[in-house]
């Protein structure tokens, strides 16, 4: 079956960088794309991105990366700040907007 | 930046039917806005029930359906049950990057 399988919480202090990790199985993973989507407390979801197309909120400090070898995805965001702290989702689309599965979500804590 | 905007909070009783919508600021929604849809619980991650507009997923119930209406992206649920209490997130792609809404409360009394 498909699964999205995320990396653990972290805490990170302001100004630190952090590293996610979307692990995927059971689909032909060049057949679709990983995206990345955070939620604040309380907040809508934010659309962050997939590898080289980034929201405009996170140009510049987003980094998303594939390894085709392992079926991962990687997510970096640099310069952390405490409104960065989130849960941080990945989701698949199939190309056309064909969004499915979701990962269980990663905690981001950031805070001095 | 496109804002995408939904009711805040809409009610409904047991077995009623309740429409929930999505507007662009950029105009008319339309099909090429490749509408999604997602349902939230607490503590649980979102799931997608709709995608390009009104097509559903093996998992979605039949209660649930997506369409276009007038200018804006549409989510029906009828006959609501109470399990469908929830928040409710549209998801359009506008100006090449995707914008989520705010997202509707759906209270079932």
């Amino acid at each position: 079956q498909v699964l999205l399988v995320q990396s653990g919480a972290e805490v990170k202090k302001p100004g630190a960088s952090v590293r996610l990790s979307c692990k995927t199985s059971g689909y032909s993973f060049t057949d679709y794309f990983i995206h990345w989507v955070r939620q604040a407390s309380g907040q809508g979801p934010e659309w962050m991105g997939r590898a080289t197309h980034y929201s405009q909120n996170f140009q510049g400090r987003v980094t998303m990366t594939i390894d085709t070898s392992t079926t991962t995805v990687y997510m970096e965001l640099n310069s952390l700040r405490p409104e960065d702290t989130a849960v941080y989702y990945c989701v698949r689309e199939r190309q056309g907007g064909l969004f499915d599965y979701w990962g269980q979500g990663t905690l981001v804590a950031v805070s001095s | 930046q496109t804002v995408v905007t939904q009711e805040p909070s809409l009610t409904v009783s047991p077995g009623g039917t309740v429409t929930l919508t999505c507007a662009s600021s950029n105009g008319a929604v339309t099909k090429s806005y490749s509408p999604n849809w997602f349902q939230r619980k607490p503590g649980q991650p979102p799931k997608t029930l709709i995608y390009s507009t009104d097509n559903t997923h093996s998992w979605t119930p039949a209660r649930f359906s997506g369409s276009l209406l007038g200018d804006k992206a549409a989510l029906t649920l009828s006959g609501v049950q109470p399990e469908d209490e929830a928040e409710y997130y549209c998801l359009l792609y506008d100006g090449g990057a995707w914008v989520f809404g705010g997202g509707t409360r759906v209270t079932v009394l």
